[in-house]
């Protein structure tokens, strides 16, 4: 069956553009999230969506960092004003609900913020 | 704060070789561990839990890890190492009660030698 999709695979960014991460769960997860992968370590939470609830932004590092899920599937992950810092690979992982429940992530978003 | 220590950046094993990846955990209550791996330019993929019940869990592509509390640890293991699975692993945890998030370590590189 279909696994978790990204688009795009790769952006390359000029400093203060916005840009827009999509991300197409597994059909029937309840459960996504965003996380931010910096070179060399390891994934670090950005935010998680219940459908459409989002139940927990804490990892959002500024508030230049929105993301939306506003039919419980598709999830767009938004970046204003985007800074060298934010270059990083974005990964977005779906799950069924229950905390035991396994993530499955697709294959990131490299972003490259020049 | 849970948090996760993979004290080896690389592992480097011979082909046909027993290999170990080492993972310790610290978490308040019981945890939910995982391990993903990581290929280039990919995504994690899902490579084995342990929720409860028996210590020594098996998962994909002969890879086991053994949950032992007492030195909250959770490594990776397999009785035999291919040279394909030469990849970047992360070991995660959540706690069973309470709301928290999937914690990742940094990664460990594995390196098998032909």
């Amino acid at each position: 069956g279909a696994g978790v999709s990204q688009s795009p695979r790769y952006k390359v960014a000029k400093r203060g553009q916005d840009v827009a991460l999509r991300c197409d769960p597994i059909s029937g997860h309840v459960s996504l999230f965003w996380y931010q992968q910096a070179l060399g370590q390891g994934p670090e939470f950005l935010t998680y969506f219940q459908n459409e609830a989002q139940l927990d932004k804490s990892g959002l590092p500024s508030d230049r960092f929105f993301a939306e899920r506003p039919e419980g599937s598709v999830s767009t992950l938004k970046i204003q004003r985007t800074q060298q810092e934010d270059s990083a690979v974005y990964l977005c992982a779906s799950s069924r609900t229950g905390r035991e429940e396994t993530q499955y992530f697709g294959p990131g978003t490299r972003l490259l913020v020049l | 704060a849970q948090s996760v220590a993979q004290p080896e950046d690389q592992v480097n094993v011979a082909e046909g070789n027993p290999l170990t990846v080492k993972c310790t955990y610290s978490v308040s209550g019981n945890p939910y561990l995982f391990w993903y791996v990581q290929y280039p330019n990919r995504g994690l993929q899902f490579l084995l839990k342990y929720i409860t019940g028996d210590n020594l869990v098996k998962g994909s592509y002969g890879f086991e890890a053994e949950f032992n509390k007492s030195q909250t640890s959770f490594h990776l293991k397999k009785p035999s190492a291919l040279v394909s699975d030469s990849a970047l692993y992360f070991c995660a945890v959540r706690e069973v009660t309470g709301y928290s998030t999937l914690t990742f370590g940094k990664g460990t590189m594995l390196l098998v030698s032909p």
